[in-house]
């Protein structure tokens, strides 16, 4: 029933290690997209893919590395953690032809690096 | 420059009162679209309405309604009878054109809390 899932949906981790993130939508979109929003709520797009190809990388270090084994996944690898990668991570995914191309938000991904 | 600017970081509103949320924002693409979200303590973005930069009329859904200004390039959104349930961080969004991406640049939020 759930539109966008994510999982999981709080991850505890120290420094250095490396996390993923993983994302599902069952909507039959075409984009899916990864936000960042920080612990001053503001939200900031990190990645974008259409169709399972890359089409925003908005200046993200590459330890972050993105992947869409198909249409409706879009998961985030994050290696060698810091403590500024803590943040809520939202996956969203719209259609992008379409009225307005709403994009529907998943339950995001609190992530605290220690 | 700011893309949208959301210039209420906070504010109160009275239970059953009207309250409107400012959003301005620049862009030279003539084609985009503007987007309000709500987020509830609870974390989850909600969508709550969409004003499309060709659109004639403002857009409403419910208690929501979008006063498009688009020479002064304001999105404002209303709330009209406001409820308990409002109290939220709300933000105004943009969709530039295809060649963007479709991706969504946010504004800074509204703190919202409705007083009973």
């Amino acid at each position: 029933d759930t539109a966008v899932s994510q999982t999981p949906k709080y991850l505890v981790t120290q420094m250095g290690n490396d996390k993923s993130i993983k994302c599902e939508q069952n909507l039959g979109h075409d984009t899916m997209y990864w936000y960042k929003q920080d612990s001053k709520k503001f939200l900031k797009i990190m990645f974008s893919y259409n169709n399972k190809e890359l089409i925003i990388n908005e200046t993200v270090p590459n330890r972050f590395s993105p992947k869409s084994p198909d249409k409706a996944h879009l998961n985030l690898h994050i290696n060698s953690l810091e403590l500024g990668d803590s943040a809520v991570y939202f996956c969203a995914s719209s259609q992008v032809l379409g009225y307005h191309n709403e994009q529907f938000f998943g339950p995001g991904t609190r992530l605290t690096v220690l | 420059a700011q893309k949208i600017t959301q210039t209420q970081p906070g504010m109160f509103v009275q239970e059953k009162e009207a309250v409107t949320l400012d959003c301005t924002y620049d862009t030279s693409d003539p084609s985009y679209g503007l987007f309000w979200y709500k987020q509830p303590s609870s974390g989850e973005m909600i969508f709550l309405i969409y004003q499309g930069s060709y659109d004639q009329q403002n857009a409403t859904e419910g208690r929501y309604s979008l006063n498009f200004q688009k020479a002064r390039k304001s999105a404002n959104l209303v709330i009209s009878a406001s409820q308990l349930g409002d109290s939220a961080m709300y933000f105004c969004a943009m969709r530039e054109g295809q060649a963007a991406g479709n991706k969504l640049t946010f504004g800074g939020g509204t703190r919202v809390l409705v007083k009973p």
